[in-house]
């Protein structure tokens, strides 16, 4: 099956800089890669998401990008700001249509420090 | 904008009794899954269901455990006797039912077996 591999586990920037957050997947045959955001206690909510037909996406301040050569995709947060201090976690479809469980990755507790 | 919703919010009960955790998914989506985060570790896959049946199911998902849409807003997932190491939240997540399309995620059930 599908493995997801996501580090650093723990990341820590200074308020205003830049977060990247990168993943590995290991099935070749996974095509769709979100991101999803989870503050202490609450349910994990879809920040971004890329498709594998496409190598970049933007989104204000979040920005991901694809490597389906390499199977790694890394999110990109920019200007970072306090609010966005949570866990962050990548994830992988396991198979082509129908309905697909995601695997996600373990996470990476973002700091930010004012 | 409408949301997944899972009833009860915390849950705790004896090892070896029987628990069913609910889950009313968007009204429009044809797609639903049930995930569990065991605490401070990563979201696991546990089944997805489609047109009342199981799609897929990952390997934690033995017979202990079974799904229904009873109606045509419930969602259940009952674990028949549970033991110890069930202690996790319960994420139910629903999507439209396009290929690749998000997962919208519940609040969860925070299940405890003592």
């Amino acid at each position: 099956g599908e493995n997801v591999e996501q580090h650093p586990s723990t990341l820590s920037v200074q308020e205003g800089d830049s977060a990247v957050i990168k993943c590995t997947y290991s099935d070749s045959a996974s095509n769709y890669f979100p991101w999803y955001k989870q503050e202490l206690g609450k349910r994990p909510q879809l920040i971004i998401d890329i498709r594998s037909n496409v190598g970049e996406k933007k989104d204000q301040r979040i920005a991901v990008t694809l490597n389906k050569t390499a199977k790694h995709f890394s999110l990109h947060i920019t200007e970072t700001q306090p609010e966005d201090s949570a866990v962050y976690f990548c994830a992988a479809s396991i198979k082509e249509g129908g309905a697909d469980g995601l695997t996600f990755g373990k996470g990476t507790h973002l700091i930010i420090q004012p | 904008e409408p949301e997944v919703t899972q009833t009860p919010s915390h849950q705790v009960t004896q090892m070896g009794q029987e628990v069913i955790l609910r889950c009313v998914p968007i009204s429009n989506h044809l797609y639903f899954y049930w995930y569990r985060q065991i605490l401070g570790q990563k979201v696991e896959f546990l089944v997805s269901f489609y047109n009342n049946e199981i799609s897929e199911k990952s390997e934690i998902f033995d017979d202990q455990f079974s799904v229904e849409r009873p109606d045509g807003s419930n969602f259940t997932l009952k674990i028949r006797s549970t033991k110890l190491e069930d202690s996790a939240m319960y994420f139910c997540a629903s999507r439209r039912g396009l290929t690749r399309e998000t997962q919208y995620f519940g609040p969860g059930t925070r299940l405890l077996v003592l």
